[in-house]
């Protein structure tokens, strides 16, 4: 099962809105409404965002906000603060029995 | 509150047996999948299996078949990851995570142990 596919980085002003992407196939982000998000500041354990594509967990800023069309789900991060630069990691449910899940490679995310 | 606390960092040589925990409380231990999760110096999530302790159904990534051992005891909220014989490049930190059900969002995280290995 190979990772999804996650750009090395993105950036932005504060201010502004950037989207990481989340490229997977029709076996996992294609076929389920099971990707989940997690934020990841260095040395600090994940932090769930986003899951089952676009529910935001209860205290997550709703500046956050997922989607999802064919095989490729995204991350929106608007009104971007000092605060969001971290990593961002997706991941997907395969339906596989004996490999349910698959992350992404990771996009750190640099508050210009 | 939910929460998941793990056992401190290690440093161990090559060869070496461990065996780390993570301790839930706050919600129903038995009833919630337990996953682990590694991260590689400098790398991203991996992920390596997953237990229900309700009755220690287990399974694991291919990648780390026969390589780790993932076990629980329900009747005090703990899961283990374990190794027999540890090699270098099993230094990382290792996470595990909630599961409601599998397909789930890992929510919450523990806090991470730093398993070290070094001649």
């Amino acid at each position: 099962q190979s990772a999804l596919t996650q750009p090395a980085s993105v950036s932005g002003s504060p201010g502004q809105s950037i989207t990481i992407s989340c490229t997977g196939t029709s076996n996992d982000v294609g076929s389920y409404n099971l990707v989940s998000w997690y934020q990841q500041y260095p040395d600090i354990a994940p932090k769930l965002m986003i899951y089952e594509g676009t529910k935001r967990p209860s205290g997550v800023s709703n500046r956050f906000s997922g989607s999802k069309s064919g095989n490729t789900a995204s991350l929106t991060i608007s009104g971007l603060q000092t605060e969001d630069e971290a990593d961002y990691y997706c991941s997907s449910y395969t339906g596989s029995s004996t490999f349910p899940y698959v992350f992404g490679t990771g996009t750190k995310v640099t508050v210009l | 509150e939910v929460q998941l606390v793990q056992s401190g960092a290690e440093v161990k040589k090559p060869g070496e047996s461990l065996k780390i925990s993570c301790k839930g409380s706050g919600y129903s231990f038995s009833t919630n999948w337990i996953a682990w999760v590694r991260q590689m110096p400098g790398r991203g999530l991996e992920w390596m299996g997953v237990i229900y302790p309700g009755n220690s159904d287990t399974t694991y990534s291919p990648s780390f078949q026969g390589q780790v051992t993932i076990s629980a005891d329900k009747s005090i909220s703990a899961a283990y990851l374990q190794w027999s014989s540890l090699k270098a490049s099993d230094t990382a930190i290792y996470y595990c995570a909630r599961l409601n059900f599998i397909g789930g969002p890992f929510d919450p995280w523990g806090q991470g142990t730093l398993v070290s290995v070094s001649s």
